[in-house]
């Protein structure tokens, strides 16, 4: 089966540290997205990403978040500083040409910070 | 904007009880409706989704939900459960207009599955 991959699948940092989650959508799939769940504010779409282009990541921080997808095979999400406030699990999500077949997910990226 | 409304946070049931788990959402617009299964540290699985015609939709391991246009409602129903059912469950709208695929989805619902 097909999988969306997912790195580091753990994290421990400490506060103000440059964190990077990478995620290799399933090829050929051109809609990928990122999550944050946390038991408090459940799932979080904070940016996702149409053939390469952000469309929208409003959900995002902007001061200390960026998403990016420097080529077709993968999709960075970096947190720099890190707060402890930040500790979630981050996953990835990636799908074809919109919504009608549902997208796959990663097994998620466990941030936490200290 | 779209919001998805999960009534309950937790429901145990007994296994091969019935169960039914329910989610509500609210749209300005039509919209896609899914049911998604995450079990313990895994990340989310599809487990049914309505896009149009019948509004009864069923998943290949027994879960059925049906779209209720008027209740604004997409309810998840097993009529027998088993301890493998025992995850959490969400489920998740994305307006049809654009079609951007962006999903919203519930606070989740865990189902705990007694033997």
């Amino acid at each position: 089966d097909a999988r969306v991959t997912q790195t580091p699948r753990h994290k421990v940092t400490e506060m103000g540290q440059e964190v990077t989650m990478r995620c290799q959508p399933i090829l050929g799939h051109n809609t990928v997205f990122w999550y944050r769940q946390t038991m408090m504010q459940g799932l979080e779409l904070l940016a996702y990403f149409r053939n390469r282009a952000p469309l929208d990541d409003s959900g995002m921080p902007k001061d200390r978040f960026s998403a990016e997808m420097p080529d077709a095979t993968l999709a960075t999400l970096k947190i720099q500083p890190s707060e402890p406030r930040d500790s979630a699990v981050y996953f990835c999500a990636s799908g074809f040409q919109g919504i009608k077949g549902g997208y796959t997910f990663g097994s998620g990226t466990r941030l936490t910070v200290v | 904007a779209q919001s998805v409304t999960q009534l309950d946070s937790q429901v145990p049931v007994f296994e091969e009880a019935p169960v039914e788990l329910r989610c509500n959402y609210s749209s300005s617009v039509s919209v896609y409706l899914f049911w998604y299964v995450q079990y313990p540290n895994q990340g989310l699985q599809l487990l049914l989704k309505y896009l149009s015609g019948s509004t009864l939709v069923e998943s290949i391991n027994g879960f059925e939900a049906e779209f209720n246009k008027s209740q604004t409602s997409f309810h998840l129903r097993k009529p027998s459960v088993h301890i493998s059912d025992t995850a959490e469950y969400f489920c998740a709208v994305s307006a049809m207009a654009g079609n951007t695929g962006k999903l919203i989805f519930g606070q989740g619902t865990t189902l705990q599955v007694k033997p």
